[in-house]
């Protein structure tokens, strides 16, 4: 079954907790993204990465964190330094020579 | 830099109308446009894209839409409305800034009544 999986489904913090979120691909896509989407504001980017141990900040990477260890996987981390973490997040990739992004089905984080 | 707008928030059609959805972009380059569809609590799907060739471009689930560079549109369309297509609607645009960034309109919610 291929795709991305992104995991939990839903997940509740307490305020000051780190979190991290999971996404993993089978795709053999390159380029994976980060975005957080809020009500009437679209999708917005988090981080970006292209290649295995290499990633960029995106718009709004402030109190955030990843790695990219492995192809397959692109790990977010959401600190307690972001100051309003409450979100839906979906995480995406982009083959090799293409434009279009494949997403996963998210993860609704809360932190209370 | 790119920018797209999408006008409406909230579209509501009855069930076998047409639907439309404007999408409008600016770029300082050729755009590669898209659009996406969301269901709720769910990730975003590929209706269709637009990249080079014919500017009206088909795509899944009876949709289409019309690329019109003069009027720098890419507007989403589809003759007869469906109950299932009630959902939200991204448009989004490739950035020119060095890398493949998605730049998304804010969306437009769908509303379809029998």
């Amino acid at each position: 079954d291929g795709g991305i999986t992104q995991s939990p489904k839903y997940l509740f913090r307490k305020e000051g907790q780190n979190v991290t979120l999971s996404c993993e691909q089978n795709l053999n896509h390159d380029a994976m993204y980060w975005y957080r989407q809020d009500p009437g504001q679209g999708l917005r980017l988090i981080y970006y990465s292209q290649i295995v141990n290499d990633f960029q900040k995106g718009d709004i990477a402030e109190g955030y964190s990843v790695s990219r260890e492995k192809k397959e996987s692109f790990p977010l981390t959401v600190t307690s330094a972001q100051k309003n973490p409450t979100a839906f997040y979906l995480c995406a990739t982009r083959g090799w020579q293409t434009y279009e992004q494949y997403f996963g089905p998210g993860t609704r984080l809360t932190v209370t | 830099a790119q920018s797209v707008t999408q006008l409406g928030s909230h579209v509501s059609v009855s069930e076998g109308a047409l639907v439309l959805l404007r999408c409008n972009y600016s770029s300082s380059v050729p755009p590669y446009l898209f659009w996406y569809v969301q269901y709720p609590n769910q990730g975003l799907q590929l209706l269709l894209k637009y990249t080079t060739g014919a500017t009206l471009v088909k795509g899944i689930n009876g949709f289409e839409a019309e690329f019109k560079k003069s009027e720098t549109s890419f507007h989403l369309t589809k003759p007869s409305a469906h109950m299932s297509d009630a959902a939200e609607y991204f448009c989004a645009v490739i950035s020119n800034t060095g890398f493949q960034k998605l730049v998304f309109g804010t969306g437009t919610r769908l509303l379809v009544s029998p």
